[in-house]
């Protein structure tokens, strides 16, 4: 079993739709990213949150240490927010720990 | 503006020949960091490194070799030994503690 858990692998949806990406993990962190990776491979940072819920946009990511389980959502989605998301958690010596990554594609 | 350059881009290799692979920053980052994403994984860490001229093996190190001479650079040497080499690597730094990474744009090997 991976340490880090996404769910689901693919999502499909129209232009508009409410989207929830989740993403269990089963150790100790300090801190979870949650990561942004469009076709050309390149990678972005879009939130590092380590309690509470984060907002920027139309992205929310939240999460919950007691239950280790984090959720980023996308409001009202558009066809440029398809990309793969990907968890990752930071262990100890800043080492991350990446889940397998969500490919969300929204359809116009 | 700061980042991280990866270079080249693509890159193709014959079997059994050592290749390398640019990892370059100017954001005075002291951790950078090498990754390997393989179709349908998660990246996994090859090496890693804190400090100039130290560097730290990852879950992955076997048939990979690094240098950090510089605070700027790190360098991945792809060698021979590495049964797989085919795939996308990723090069990450991280300011400190409680700060975010940043990824450069990454170099997709083929081996031919």
């Amino acid at each position: 079993k991976n340490e880090v858990e996404q769910s689901p692998q693919n999502l499909t949806a129209q232009e508009g739709e409410f989207i929830t990406i989740n993403c269990s993990y089963s150790v100790g962190i300090s801190a979870l990213h949650w990561l942004q990776q469009h076709p050309g491979g390149g990678i972005v940072s879009l939130f590092m949150l380590s309690s509470g819920k984060k907002k920027h946009g139309r992205l929310i990511a939240t999460i919950n240490i007691q239950e280790k389980h984090s959720s980023l959502h996308i409001t009202a989605s558009h066809p440029r927010d398809s990309a793969v998301y990907i968890c990752a958690v930071i262990q100890g010596a800043q080492k991350l720990v990446f889940g397998q990554g969500t490919r969300l594609t929204i359809n116009p | 503006d700061g980042g991280i350059t990866q270079s080249p881009k693509y890159l193709f290799r014959k079997e059994g020949q050592n290749v390398t692979l640019s990892c370059e920053q100017n954001l005075n980052h002291d951790a950078m960091y090498w990754y390997r994403q393989d179709p349908g994984q998660g990246l996994r860490l090859i090496y890693y490194s804190q400090i100039v001229n130290d560097f730290q093996k990852g879950d992955i190190a076997e048939g990979y070799s690094v240098s950090r001479e510089k605070k700027e650079s790190f360098p991945l040497t792809v060698t021979s030994a590495q049964k797989n080499p085919t795939a996308f690597y990723l090069c990450a730094t991280v300011r400190g503690t409680n700060y975010g990474y940043t990824f450069g744009s990454g170099t997709r090997l083929t081996v031919v």
